[in-house]
């Protein structure tokens, strides 16, 4: 099985910092793998797609990069209504298989 | 506009089988581009996918729950369903049933969620 860490597990930053996630895999995963947001008592949200696409009507200060073992999310400028966990999630297609990463915690400082 | 409800009791006894329905609105679940799935969130923790499924009814399960679960289709109503058998304290969670699109396997709609206590 796959296993995805995530780092760092939560963070703190003031309004108008970059903010920058890591997520790594346990084996090559090329871009097979998707961002979300999730706000306190909401279902998540999808923001990123096949590690750097962009879903439609997602904010540009919302970015993804990297394949492999080793991918990075990053928010250019954290803004208020940012204030979310966010999860990394893999996917296998044969057979199809879906494991999330343990989520980033994100605060304003 | 899609949506998704999650639909079934809020209380479930250790040992009994919990039992989720998703009503899919404002599109067919009979689409070809897509898989519907099941996911679930313990209090506090993060998400764990549980299985998905295509309407034709070919089904995909996390192996940690493969023996436990069982979800099923139903064209007709635009549904999907979950059981999940023998269940414990630790399957109390949030669930959430998703639409997963098929080319890059992301879930792009979500239900609300429904949170599902396991007690006695």
């Amino acid at each position: 099985d796959i296993q995805m860490t995530q780092s760092p597990s939560s963070l703190s930053a003031s309004v108008g910092d970059r903010v920058t996630i890591t997520c790594q895999a346990s084996q090559d995963i090329s871009n097979y793998l998707n961002w979300y947001q999730q706000k306190p008592g909401k279902a998540p949200k999808l923001l990123i797609y096949d590690a750097s696409n962009l879903e439609t009507g997602v904010p540009s200060r919302f970015s993804g990069s990297g394949s492999g073992t080793d991918f990075t999310f990053t928010i250019s400028s954290l803004q208020p209504e940012d204030i979310a966990t966010y999860y990394c999630q893999q996917y296998d297609n044969l057979p199809p298989g879906i494991t999330f990463g343990p989520g980033t915690k994100v605060d304003i400082k | 506009q899609l949506q998704l409800q999650e639909s079934g009791p809020g209380l479930v006894k250790p040992s009994e089988t919990l039992s989720l329905t998703c009503t899919v609105s404002g599109g067919s679940i009979s689409s070809s581009s897509y898989y519907w799935g099941w996911i679930r969130q313990p209090p506090g923790k993060g998400l764990e996918w549980i299985g998905s499924i295509y309407y034709s009814g070919s089904t995909y399960y996390n192996p940690s729950l493969k023996s436990r679960v069982t979800i099923s289709v139903d064209t007709s109503k635009n549904q999907f369903s979950l059981k999940l058998s023998s269940v414990t304290a630790a399957d109390t969670a949030v669930y959430y049933c998703a639409r997963l699109r098929l080319e890059q396997l992301a879930f792009d709609y979500w239900g609300q969620g429904t949170l599902v206590t396991v007690s006695s």
